[in-house]
């Protein structure tokens, strides 16, 4: 299993600028996450997804989109790049709802704005 | 608003002793909390965690100590090994959808 991947490693956009980040997990995990992490920061949430074709907001969901078409992937969409979401992105996953499950997260994804 | 605080950005240890790492919280709904441990370049991995219906939970060298009445949760870990320099998240739920951290304590373990 490669449990939880993300694409790219690193990323380099312009102001105004779009891109998807990619997570994919094969674990056959329902639920996943997006969180960004900011310097000196905990992890925030932005989106999350409870199985295929459902996503709610998280704490910082504004200027990002999500869909969830299969159980397997779940990118992120930043319409217009800002700086202020320079920031190392993280995908998780996890197998449901209960007390002994937790998330198992990606390798993350660095993404500076100029 | 921070609801799951981690007041203290790093922590030095000799190797073979205790380290202890606090965490505090504001939302008296939250009754699950983790622990994370994560190195550079990596995502966090999971580490320990606690039910709000118990006050200790152990996991070999490691044990996590909840105290409802002061919000407040600490994770030991004995002995202290060079391998456990890391940082540690403290993270919190009160449904399992929506997971709040800490801003992190960076461990030091210096052989």
């Amino acid at each position: 299993n490669a449990g939880v991947t993300q694409t790219p490693k690193f990323r380099i956009l312009k102001i105004g600028q779009s891109m998807t980040l990619q997570c994919a997990q094969d674990m056959n995990h329902n639920y996943m996450y997006w969180y960004r992490q900011d310097p000196g920061m905990g992890l925030k949430l932005i989106y999350y997804s409870v199985g295929a074709g459902i996503t709610d907001k998280g704490e910082v969901p504004n200027g990002y989109n999500v869909s969830r078409s299969t159980t397997e992937d779940f990118p992120l969409r930043l319409e217009l790049a800002a700086p202020s979401q320079t920031s190392v992105y993280f995908c998780a996953s996890s197998p449901g709802q209960t007390v002994q499950e937790t998330q198992y997260f990606g390798p993350g994804t660095r993404l500076l704005v100029l | 608003d921070q609801q799951v605080k981690q007041n203290s950005p790093s922590l030095s240890v000799q190797e073979g002793r205790i380290s202890i790492l606090n965490c505090d919280y504001t939302n008296s709904m939250f009754d699950y909390f983790l622990w994370y441990k994560k190195y550079p370049a990596e995502g966090p991995t999971f580490l320990i965690s606690i039910s709000s219906i118990k006050d200790k939970n152990e996991d070999g060298r490691f044990t996590v100590f909840l105290n409802k009445s002061a919000k407040h949760l600490s994770l030991h870990i004995v002995p202290s090994q060079p391998g456990d320099s890391a940082v540690y998240f403290c993270a919190a739920t009160y449904n399992f959808n929506k997971f709040y951290f800490g801003s992190g304590t960076k461990l030091n373990v210096k052989p």
